[in-house]
């Protein structure tokens, strides 16, 4: 079946300008994630849906940056007034709810994102 | 203490030779345990997933889960150059901490 699928795969924009990048996770999964890579370093954790609970928003680095899902599905993470140091790699991941255990996660291809 | 730990390498070894990752972990990330793979420029891949003490074996890979000393490892036999990459450890708890944590990774090299 099809796997998680992000958009824009790149994106290149200027400084103080907004960007939204897109997550579609795999169908039935009730958990979404949020990460960022920059470059040679380890994945930073962002936000973190599960079903219709409040989102985990405790990684957001700074009130420039959000995040909703829609009908438990989609979702899109948007960085207001971009800075060179949101430089990075975006990940989005989903996973299936299980009874008594964390599920496991699926990432999608990432979105690389490059500020000027 | 950070919720999942590991050594960020880089862990060297020949080709042929059997790799070793290792992983610690506190009290919040006690039921769920994976390993992903990540190749330079690429998403990380599942590799293995342990929920039970004791080990868990697939191909040429084998995880360790050993509860009382609250660490995971993972044993890659007949390390082969294609198997450089960064390993990723990630935990998780139980119905009060549902959210999957992520060590740094260990980047490992096999050498021909």
């Amino acid at each position: 079946g099809a796997g998680v699928s992000q958009s824009p795969s790149n994106k290149v924009t200027e400084k103080g300008k907004d960007v939204e990048l897109r997550c579609d996770p795999i169908s039935g999964h009730t958990a979404l994630y949020w990460y960022r890579q920059s470059l040679g370093q380890g994945l930073e954790f962002l936000i973190y849906f599960q079903g219709n609970s409040a989102p985990d928003k405790s990684g957001l680095p700074s009130d420039r940056f959000s995040a909703e899902r829609t009908g438990g599905s989609v979702s899109t993470l948007t960085i207001q007034r971009t800075q060179q140091e949101d430089s990075a790699v975006y990940l989005c991941a989903s996973s299936p709810r299980e009874a008594r255990r964390v599920g496991t996660q699926y990432f999608g291809p990432g979105t690389r994102l490059l500020v000027l | 203490q950070k919720e999942v730990e590991q050594n960020s390498g880089p862990l060297s070894v020949p080709e042929g030779a059997i790799a070793s990752l290792n992983c610690t972990y506190s009290d919040r990330v006690s039921q769920s345990f994976f390993w992903y793979r990540q190749y330079s420029g690429k998403s990380p891949e599942l590799i293995m997933s342990i929920y039970s003490n004791g080990d868990k074996e697939d191909g040429r890979f084998t995880a360790q889960l050993n509860k009382a000393s609250q660490y995971v490892s993972l044993l890659i036999r007949d390390s082969q150059p294609s198997d450089s990459a960064t390993y990723l450890c990630a935990g998780g708890g139980n119905t009060g901490f549902q959210k999957l944590v992520f060590g740094t990774g260990t980047r490992l090299l096999v050498s021909p």
